[in-house]
């Protein structure tokens, strides 16, 4: 069956370091994968895609690589601020049409 | 950027009774948006693909008769719980499908008393 694993459920980090978060998965051969934001209590917030055919991605201070061979994507925040804690959620397209199917998230917590 | 909205927020119900969720993108038109439910602590979870126009699909183990999916135009969207128990009670959210990317509702938190 296929599995999205977020193989850190919870990452406490410095402010000013970068925050590195793991996204492997199993069963699945996808043209594209998200990174999501999500906070307590709210809906997600779409942050980055990235298609087979990318290796890199950045907008601002961050950061998503995909590696179709090893099947894992990495997902950084560079200079981090407490700001940045929240819950970072990776997601696949499931099987059927444009939906998506979710990792259980990463809690990023960054302390001043 | 795209705007997804849901409406109510939170609604408290008694066992029983229906409650209507809608789901609008206010910025742009959206021929098929989905429904997940989000239990705490927990990912994530498709519940149905709802179609303008067509009959909603739903995922394996979601009961149709249970979560009616009614996709009346292109920017709104609506979930109706029947008959709502106190398992139904969950955090409900919609998105709402621009090309490959999709755009999140703020969620509805269900409690079923």
């Amino acid at each position: 069956s296929q599995k999205i694993e977020q193989n850190s459920e919870a990452l406490n980090i410095q402010e000013g370091k970068t925050a590195t978060l793991t996204c492997n998965y199993t069963n699945y051969s996808p043209a594209y994968l998200q990174w999501y934001r999500q906070d307590p209590g709210r809906g997600p917030v779409f942050l980055l895609l990235i298609r087979e055919n990318e290796k890199e991605k950045r907008k601002e201070r961050l950061k998503v690589t995909f590696d179709t061979t090893l099947k894992q994507s990495l997902f950084h925040i560079t200079a981090s601020q407490p700001a940045d804690s929240a819950t970072y959620l990776c997601a696949l397209p499931a099987n059927s049409g444009y939906a998506l199917n979710f990792g259980k998230g990463t809690s990023l917590l960054v302390t001043p | 950027g795209a705007v997804v909205s849901q409406h109510p927020s939170r609604v408290i119900c008694k066992s029983g009774t229906s409650v209507k969720i809608e789901c609008r993108s206010l910025d742009f038109q959206a021929t098929t948006m989905f429904w997940y439910r989000q239990f705490p602590k927990k990912s994530l979870m498709l519940m149905a693909t709802s179609n303008e126009g067509s009959k909603a699909t739903y995922e394996q183990g979601v009961e149709k008769d249970k979560f009616l999916i009614n996709h009346a135009s292109l920017t709104l969207s609506t979930l109706t719980v029947t008959s709502a128990h106190p398992e139904d009670s969950s955090f409900y959210i919609c998105s709402a499908r621009s090309g490959i990317e999709q755009f999140f509702g703020p969620g509805t938190r269900l409690t079923v008393l």
